[in-house]
């Protein structure tokens, strides 16, 4: 039972383009939201968060939007670069829950082209 | 100067060895927890302890076993691999870990084979 699902495995964007990632999750009780990025033989790299009381989150190029009644969220990278191309982890946790659990999603792949 | 080190890199044992993985880091936080990453590559957090505490158990079987020996260490201990213990495991750890929102800084992860 994934709480967390991003749907899209993969996702290739030419370099200076928009790259929109999604994350829907179900468990109602998440009420802070992550992104990660991680590279090959690395470990996940905390990018931007969001909390349940804002709908959006801004840091750069990186811009995260929330949509509680819809259960979704996403990340906007604009523009596009090519060291961006790595895979991507949506993650949530909630305030009610003991210890700093956070629950994954399977990852999106990002290829951003020359 | 890693952040979070995890040893070794790589793993490959037999099914039905014990075997032991370690994580350090050198950030002064309170908590450090296990992740595994399966092949279906989501991750799953395994345990948390906080200042040598445990925090957090999931559903994890009883053949691993989480060691605190400071709040700069936390290793695991893996009893009688078994197959479907391949994965890869992460270390990680926050500077708190009691709050939500604590940002964890996760190690470059060790690749288990079991055979």
């Amino acid at each position: 039972d994934q709480q967390v699902k991003q749907n899209s495995p993969s996702l290739s964007v030419q370099e200076g383009r928009i790259s929109i990632l999604n994350c829907d999750y179900t468990n109602s009780m998440f009420d802070y939201f992550l992104w990660y990025k991680k590279y090959p033989a690395e470990g996940p790299t905390f990018l931007i968060s969001i909390s349940s009381i804002k709908d959006k989150n801004e840091d750069g190029r990186f811009t995260v939007f929330l949509n509680k009644s819809a259960k979704h969220l996403s990340l906007h990278i604009v523009p596009s670069q090519p060291g961006d191309s790595a895979v991507y982890f949506c993650a949530a946790s909630a305030s009610g829950a003991a210890g700093n659990k956070l629950t994954f999603g399977g990852g999106t792949r990002v290829l951003v082209k020359p | 100067d890693t952040a979070v080190s995890q040893t070794p890199k790589y793993l490959v044992t037999q099914m039905g060895n014990d075997k032991s993985i370690k994580c350090e880091q050198n950030l002064g936080h309170d908590t450090m927890y296990w992740y595994k990453q399966d092949s279906k590559k989501f991750l799953k957090i395994m345990f948390s302890y906080n200042n040598k505490e445990l925090i957090i158990n999931e559903t994890v079987p009883n053949r691993f076993s989480p060691k605190s020996p400071d709040k700069a260490h936390l290793n695991l201990h893996i009893n009688s691999l078994e197959l479907g213990d391949s994965a890869v495991y992460f270390c990680a750890s926050s500077l708190l870990g009691v709050t939500y929102t604590d940002t964890q800084y996760f190690g470059p992860g060790t690749r288990l084979t079991v055979l």
